[in-house]
């Protein structure tokens, strides 16, 4: 059983599109994340949720929305997608915000904005 | 905010060597030190980690040091093989945030 699933795993679209990644956890897990990879590798938090609450968003720019409709769901929409949004995209799990350092990461999706 | 630098970016072992990984935060206040091992093509997993109380922690073929003092921690892995070849990630996180501050990645190469 995987335990953070995220689909999908490839996604190649073009500037100015709006795409979408799901993110479902089976963990039973309280908090959920995203994460931004770079291309250099750069791990950066983006969203965290606690019990389908907004608990941080580090500044990532409007056109980035989760959306988190139970505690085992975290979506994220993109809207009007530019090139420097390539990039591969974590979802993470943990059982409550305390233990953010002790995730449990999806598979990433790599995104790719042409 | 913290601020971890980690070296080297990128290391070569012949299977059966060691290798070390050493990693420095900036902000005295972290207390949680993990270390994730992320595959070709996978997400990052947590292989290992380390609480400011505890000087060492070992599991296996993998040890993690912590000098508070200097603010360094490092990760040692014995007898090497094939398989421990990945991009390994320290990270430093405070009681107060949580969300752990990543290193920028070490990519490890075993030779076999």
């Amino acid at each position: 059983d995987t335990a953070v699933s995220q689909t999908p795993k490839y996604l190649v679209t073009q500037m100015g599109n709006d795409k979408s990644i799901k993110c479902e956890q089976n963990l039973g897990h309280d908090t959920m994340y995203w994460y931004k990879q770079d291309s250099k590798k750069f791990l950066k938090i983006m969203f965290s949720y606690n019990n389908k609450e907004l608990i941080i968003n580090e500044t990532v720019p409007n056109r980035f929305s989760p959306k988190s409709p139970d505690k085992a769901h975290l979506n994220l929409h993109i809207n009007s997608l530019e090139l420097g949004d390539s990039a591969v995209y974590f979802c993470a799990s943990s059982p409550s915000p305390g233990t953010a350092g002790e995730a449990f990461f999806g598979q990433g999706t790599r995104l790719t904005v042409v | 905010g913290e601020n971890v630098e980690q070296h080297p970016s990128t290391l070569s072992v012949q299977e059966g060597d060691s290798a070390v990984i050493k990693c420095t935060y900036s902000d005295s206040a972290s207390n949680y030190f993990p270390w994730y091992k992320q595959e070709l093509g996978k997400g990052p997993q947590l292989i290992i980690d380390i609480r400011s109380n505890v000087g060492e922690k070992k599991d296996q073929r993998i040890a993690v040091t912590l000098n508070k003092t200097a603010k360094h921690f490092s990760l040692h892995i014995t007898e090497t093989q094939p398989e421990d070849s990945a991009v390994y990630f320290c990270a430093a996180a405070t009681g107060g945030s949580y969300i752990p501050t990543f290193g920028r990645g070490t990519s490890l190469i075993v030779h076999p």
